[in-house]
C-alpha cells in the first residue's frame, strides 16, 4: 500500500496557483518525496522529488514540511495542460520488497477550469 | 516524448491466449521497470530489471514473465489469459537504481481480453 494520503480531486481556476497536499506521517529519514503527474490517456511524467529541503523546477515547487510528515506541491499558474492525476510517492530502498521502486497511491485528480 | 517506446500500442486477444509486450528504454538507462494499470487497482509496479538482471518484483502473477535483453529492451509476456488482464501496461527506464532518479514512462500498450 501507498504510505501517502492525498485528497481525490481539486479544482483549480485557470492562471491561478494550485497547492496539491500530501501527508506522509510514516515517512522515515531516508524516504524520498517524489512527485509524478499523468495526464489523460497517457503515461506518468516525472514532476518533482525532495528529501529535506523545498525544491523548485520549471514545473513546480515543492515544500516539504520540517517535520517531514507532510510536502505541497505548488503550481505557480495552472494551465489547462495541467489536469492531470498527480500522484505523490514515497521512495525508499526497504519499503514492501519493492527496493525503491514507484508505489502509486490513488493520487489527487486535478481539474482546471478556465 | 520521453524517450521510452512500447509497442504494440494497443492488443486484442482471447482468453487463455499469450502475449508479448516489447518496451525499449531511453538511451543510456540500464533499468527497466513494468507497471500495470487497471480501473480498480490503480498503477501497480510489476517487476524491474537492471542490465539485463531481475532486481525487484511487485505484484506480478506467476503467469507474467519478463526479460531484459543484451541490448537492454525489455519484454513482458502474459500467458493463459484472462478477462481481468485487461489493463494499459506501462514500462519505464531509468539511468541506474538510485532512489533520486527520474522514471521515465512509455505510453503504454493498452490489453483488451476478449
Amino acid at each position: 500500500d501507498a504510505k501517502t494520503t492525498q485528497p481525490n480531486s481539486m479544482e483549480s481556476n485557470e492562471e491561478e496557483p494550485v497547492h496539491l497536499p500530501c501527508n506522509h506521517s510514516t515517512i522515515s529519514g531516508t524516504d524520498y518525496i517524489h512527485w509524478y503527474r499523468q495526464l489523460p490517456s497517457q503515461g506518468p511524467e516525472y514532476v518533482i522529488h525532495g528529501l529535506t529541503s523545498n525544491v523548485n523546477n520549471r514545473m513546480a515547487s515543492l515544500a516539504i514540511a520540517e517535520d517531514r510528515k507532510s510536502s505541497t506541491l505548488i503550481l505557480h499558474r495552472a494551465t489547462l495542460r495541467d489536469a492531470a492525476v498527480y500522484y505523490c510517492i514515497l521512495r525508499d530502498e526497504g519499503y514492501g520488497g519493492s527496493q525503491g521502486n514507484l508505489i502509486f497511491g490513488k493520487g489527487t485528480k486535478l481539474s482546471v477550469k478556465p | 516524448d520521453s524517450g521510452v517506446t512500447q509497442t504494440p500500442k494497443h492488443l486484442i486477444t482471447a482468453t487463455g491466449q499469450r502475449v508479448t509486450l516489447r518496451c525499449s528504454p531511453r538511451s543510456g538507462d540500464l533499468s527497466v521497470y513494468w507497471y500495470q494499470q487497471s480501473l480498480d487497482q490503480g498503477l501497480q509496479f510489476l517487476i524491474q530489471y537492471y542490465n539485463g538482471e531481475e532486481r525487484a518484483k511487485g505484484n506480478i502473477l506467476e503467469r507474467f514473465s519478463a526479460q531484459q535483453f543484451p541490448d537492454l529492451h525489455s519484454e513482458l509476456n502474459l500467458s493463459s489469459l484472462e478477462l481481468g488482464d485487461s489493463a494499459l501496461y506501462f514500462c519505464a527506464s531509468s539511468p541506474g537504481l538510485g532512489l533520486q532518479e527520474t522514471q521515465y514512462f512509455g505510453p503504454g500498450t493498452r490489453l483488451l481480453v476478449l
